[in-house]
Formats: C-alpha cells, structure tokens, sequence
C-alpha cells in the first residue's frame, strides 16, 4: 500500500520557467507533510513542514501548499541551483514515509 | 554547528562479511533514526531511537539486521552475512525531539556488496 507519491518522476524546467511538483498521499490522520530537497551523493535537507490543509509556507523561490489528499510545491523562476530531487514525507506511527521524488533539473 | 555525521562515507565489503557503520547526530537530539536509499528511490524507513531503546525497528528487514545507540548519543548499524541485496545507501537522520518534527539527515554511507 503506497503511502506517498510523487510526480512527475523528472522535470526539465528553462532557467525562469515555472512550475510544480505534486506529493499525494494516503495515510489518515496526518500528522504533518515534509517536503526535503536532496542533491547528488548528499542527505535530504528539510524545506517545510505543513499540518493543515489550507497552509502554505514559502522560502525564496519555492511555495508549498497542503490539502487534504495532497501538496504541491511551486517554483517560482527557478534558477539553476534550484536543479536538485525534492522528496515529501508523511509520519505514521513512529516512521517516515517518502515518496520516490521528483528529480528537477532547471537549464540556464 | 556540526551537523550529522556519518562513517564511513564509503564501504566496500564482500558477501557474507559483517560490517558496521556509524553515525553521530546531532548533539542534545534525543530521535534518531536510520532508512536505506536505493537508486531511484526515496529513504526507506529501518529504525527508530528515542533516547537509548529502539521504540520502532519494524522497517528492519530482517535479523541480519541490527542497531543500537547505548548512551543515546552514537549509534552503529550492524549487518551480517551481507548480501549484493544489501547495496544501498543507509541514511541517518535525528531530531531534537521525538514525534512529527525536522529530520536533520547525515550524507549517508554508501554500502556496496561485491
């Protein structure tokens, strides 16, 4: 039973172009959403936590957004370094459960 | 601050033999946690610390598979008999409390099983 998922698997973006990155999930009683930007050979590195549906959070170029079934993070003109896998978790019981992200490459 | 700290980066080793690998959180966080990542994939949950006792080693999977954080600070995945299957990268993440909070994750070591 598939608790997070992703889409789309990969995403090429023009430097400015934007778009957004989709984490549905199924596990009930929520008890946050975690969205994580991982770069090559390195470990996730948290971006946001989200609790409720309505919520949004924002850093620099990206937005994350919550409902009940799902969350979306927007880029907003990406740049170049923004080219990076971006993971969502969910919680149930004591683990963590991620998604298989969404490997986003940004071309100048 | 430091961050979390794992070792080795990198770890070659053959069927059938035992290895180990550490990782040191960060300092005061009482959760921690190890997954697996394989290529293409995201984490994969293993165990759960909170302070020194494993409250969840569900995602372990199987008994070649073992880990322990005696003090509540280090803690050192153990597996024996590795198998090719057990190739991945093994993640560790803490945070400063137990429950729905910020992982702070390590850079991982990369585990390859000839």
């Amino acid at each position: 039973e598939d608790q997070v998922t992703q889409s789309p698997e990969a995403l090429r973006l023009q430097e400015g172009e934007s778009s957004s990155l989709n984490c549905s999930y199924t596990v009930s009683g929520l008890r946050g959403l975690f969205w994580y930007r991982q770069d090559p050979g390195k470990g996730p590195e948290f971006l946001f936590t989200l609790y409720s549906a309505g919520e949004e959070k924002e850093k620099e170029r990206l937005k994350a957004t919550l409902t009940k079934k799902e969350s979306f993070l927007h880029i907003t003109a990406p740049k170049p370094e923004d080219s990076a896998t971006y993971l969502c978790a969910v919680p149930a019981g004591n683990q963590f459960y991620f998604g298989t992200g969404t490997s986003l490459t940004v071309i100048p | 601050g430091a961050g979390v700290s794992q070792t080795p980066s990198n770890k070659v080793t053959e069927k059938g033999k035992y290895v180990e690998l550490r990782c040191d959180p960060i300092s005061g966080h009482t959760a921690l946690y190890w997954y697996r990542q394989s290529l293409g994939q995201g984490p994969e949950f293993l165990i759960y610390f909170q302070g020194t006792g494993a409250a969840d080693d569900s995602g372990l999977p199987n008994d070649r598979f073992f880990a322990v954080r005696p003090e509540g600070s280090v803690s050192t995945l153990k597996i024996q008999r590795t198998e090719r299957g057990d190739s991945a990268v093994y993640l560790c993440a803490s945070s400063l409390e137990p429950g729905y909070n910020e992982q702070f994750f390590g850079p991982g070591t990369r585990l390859t099983v000839l």
